[in-house]
């Protein structure tokens, strides 16, 4: 099946400053999305990005589908944004499958 | 608009003990639904999906089933619960074709067999 690395697997920042989360895969893809996992557990969609770059707001999100990664931005952090960021994808040949990648823990210290 | 309800948020039952988590999803027809588990650790694995009613897809041999009894509506069960079965449990849904929204989780069940 496809393969979904993330890095860095932790990451800690100062508040206010700037970092990018990487997720690479193995394989084409139909669906990619990046979730933040809040402190009780769910999953907040951030981006749905099988290829281009969107923004909002802080955040924002680029995926070369070509060259198989996507990058995630978050500018001026905030405590709030402490949490496990997700990169998960759905193969081109594995429908109804999105496969995780195993998260990056993001500490932002006040 | 399309919400996603999971229940209950917390559970805590004895090893041996039967298991019913309960997931509907309002304001969509003929979703595709799923259950994922998230162990200790950060790690999500697909349990089962179902693109119908009374289809179930298995991706794991393991001690819980599935059942989709109404078009919105998704059921995990076990007859015996072990402790290996604690973690979280999460359900999603998809729309079955046009993928321009990806997957929308519910809130989560944290279960902790003892």
């Amino acid at each position: 099946g496809i393969q979904v690395e993330q890095s860095p697997p932790d990451l800690i920042l100062q508040e206010g400053a700037n970092s990018t989360l990487r997720c690479n895969f193995s394989d084409s893809v139909n669906n990619l999305q990046w979730f933040h996992q809040n402190p009780w557990g769910q999953l907040i969609n951030l981006f749905y990005i099988p290829s281009g770059t969107k923004q909002n707001g802080r955040l924002s999100a680029t995926t070369v589908a070509t060259e198989r990664y996507s990058l995630l931005y978050i500018s001026s952090s905030q405590t709030t944004d402490s949490g496990v960021y997700f990169c998960a994808v759905e193969g081109g040949g594995s429908n109804y499958k999105l496969t995780f990648g195993k998260g990056t823990l993001l500490t932002v210290n006040p | 608009s399309q919400t996603i309800h999971q229940w209950p948020a917390t559970l805590v039952q004895p090893v041996g003990s039967p298991l019913s988590l309960e997931c509907t999803v309002e304001g969509t027809s003929n979703p595709n639904l799923y259950w994922y588990r998230q162990a200790a650790g950060r790690g999500l694995q697909l349990l089962f999906y179902s693109v119908g009613i009374g289809q179930i897809s298995s991706e794991v041999p393991q001690n819980l089933s599935a059942s989709r009894p109404q078009d919105r509506q998704f059921i995990l069960s076990s007859k015996k619960l072990l402790l290996s079965d604690s973690g979280f449990y999460l359900c999603a849904w998809s729309v079955p074709t046009g993928r321009n929204y990806g997957y929308t989780f519910g809130s989560g069940t944290r279960l902790t067999v003892v």
